[in-house]
């Protein structure tokens, strides 16, 4: 079964520091991943996608992740971090085979900004 | 375009009673899904519909349930409420049943139960 593990609940950046929130999947054919950010009292917006194209993808806030096979990684990286990137980011991965329409969410880390 | 829209925002609830989630997808999509985001059970998936058709369900109980409309927009029935079903329920949409087709989120109602 797929699984998506996030590690750290909590990250805590200074303001123009490097971001990284880690997230690693489980799962016997290497899955599409996601990695959403949801706003207090918003939903989910998605920051950007891996679908078997380039492993090193670009999304939207100069956020961006690379997938990395042999580490089952899908970590998500911001190089200045900016007040305004406080938020939940969740890592999320869909099934390449057998179609169940569901997405599997990390627990989900919460990044800090200090000024 | 638009994005998902999901109404009501906020909806009060007591226990026994039903609630009724409404969302409209993006223009162009054709599969929905529904998500519970409940204090402490992270993000659960709900429901799939695509082309008017249920075509998954989550692990929950049978008084969780929806349609789709021939529009494409959805509705959530939830009966017999719950004190447990007090959560953020997300509606998504996407274009198709591809997996590699990102699902595109609402800003969720917010059901609470008294």
């Amino acid at each position: 079964a797929q699984s998506v593990t996030q590690l750290g609940s909590h990250v805590s950046v200074s303001e123009g520091a490097l971001v990284l929130l880690r997230c690693n999947y489980s799962s016997s054919v290497p899955p599409y991943l996601f990695w959403y950010v949801q706003y207090p009292n918003q939903g989910l917006q998605l920051l950007l996608k891996y679908t078997s194209a380039a492993t090193l993808v670009k999304g939207i806030n100069g956020f961006e992740a690379e997938f990395k096979k042999s580490e089952t990684s899908f970590h998500l990286t911001k190089p200045s971090a900016h007040m305004s990137d406080a938020a939940e980011y969740f890592c999320a991965v869909s099934t390449i085979v057998s179609n169940t329409g569901k997405l599997i969410f990390g627990q989900g880390t919460t990044l800090q900004v200090k000024p | 375009e638009a994005g998902v829209t999901q109404s009501p925002t906020h909806l009060i609830k007591t226990r026994g009673q039903q609630a009724t989630l409404r969302c409209s997808p993006i223009s162009g999509h054709t599969s929905v899904y529904w998500y519970q985001q409940a204090l402490g059970l992270g993000l659960q998936f709900l429901l799939w519909y695509d082309e008017g058709e249920e075509r998954n369900r989550g692990n929950f109980p049978p008084r969780f349930s929806g349609r789709q409309f021939p529009n494409y927009s959805s509705e959530l029935n939830v009966n017999a409420l719950e004190l447990e079903d007090s959560a953020l329920y997300l509606c998504a949409s996407s274009r198709g049943q591809q997996t590699n087709q990102p699902q595109h989120f609402g800003d969720g109602t917010r059901l609470s139960i008294l």
